[in-house]
């Protein structure tokens, strides 16, 4: 099926260590983002990607770093994981294109906790 | 201040209800989302408006862009329908990055 797939699910992490979060989509969409979600706070960007090749940071860029691999793939990863990084992790493709003709798609989540 | 504004938070209404979901934003946008997530944290995008009204199915949303301003509706709500509704608006200003409202819970009693 047509998608955002994100991996892992769920994840449990000690204070410093590292990990990374893998997304992929198939809808050749030129833009992905990674969100994070917290109680109480809307969705709030950490990093994006307008297009293969290019990232850029977003509103929480803080503690996290993103490579783009292709045109599919675009990863997380956290190197040195702290409390605050306790979320829920989306990521999310859409196409480029005039102001109102696309949409987003969103993977799953992954659920994530910083012990 | 948000830039994006959901009212009401929290929402509880008996089946069959029509249902109203409103959203400010005080930002200039080139497009609005409306956004699904149910309660196992999925999120699945209902609609993106740029202007007028559109309607899918039971859903039916509108924007006035004048008035910085948004509404969902559901007709003959079903407890199904249970989930956050999630406003996002697309900012014309820099590179293309959604803003998002905080969400309203809307819970359909049978």
């Amino acid at each position: 099926n047509a998608g955002v797939t994100q991996t892992p699910k769920f994840q449990v992490l000690k204070t410093g260590q590292s990990m990374t979060l893998q997304c992929a989509q198939d809808m050749n969409h030129n833009s992905m983002y990674w969100y994070r979600q917290d109680p109480g706070m809307g969705l709030r960007l950490i990093y994006y990607s307008a297009s293969e090749g290019t990232t850029d940071k977003g509103e929480v860029p803080n503690g996290y770093n993103v490579s783009r691999l292709n045109k599919r793939e675009f990863s997380l990863r956290l190197e040195s994981a702290a409390p605050s990084q306790t979320s829920v992790y989306f990521c999310a493709s859409s196409e480029t294109g005039t102001a109102s003709n696309y949409g987003y798609t969103f993977g799953s989540g992954t659920r994530l906790t910083v012990v | 201040k948000n830039e994006v504004e959901q009212s009401p938070q929290n929402l509880t209404a008996q089946e069959g209800e029509f249902i109203t979901i409103n959203c400010s934003y005080s930002v200039g946008i080139s497009a609005l989302h409306w956004l699904q997530q149910h309660p196992g944290g999925g999120i699945v995008s209902l609609f993106m408006l740029s202007s007028g009204k559109k309607k899918h199915g039971r859903l039916i949303a509108t924007i006035n862009i004048q008035e910085k301003h948004s509404s969902l509706h559901i007709t003959a709500s079903h407890p199904r329908d249970s989930a956050v509704y999630i406003c996002a608006v697309r900012i014309t200003q820099g590179a293309q990055k959604l803003v998002f409202g905080q969400g309203t819970r809307l819970t359909i009693n049978p």
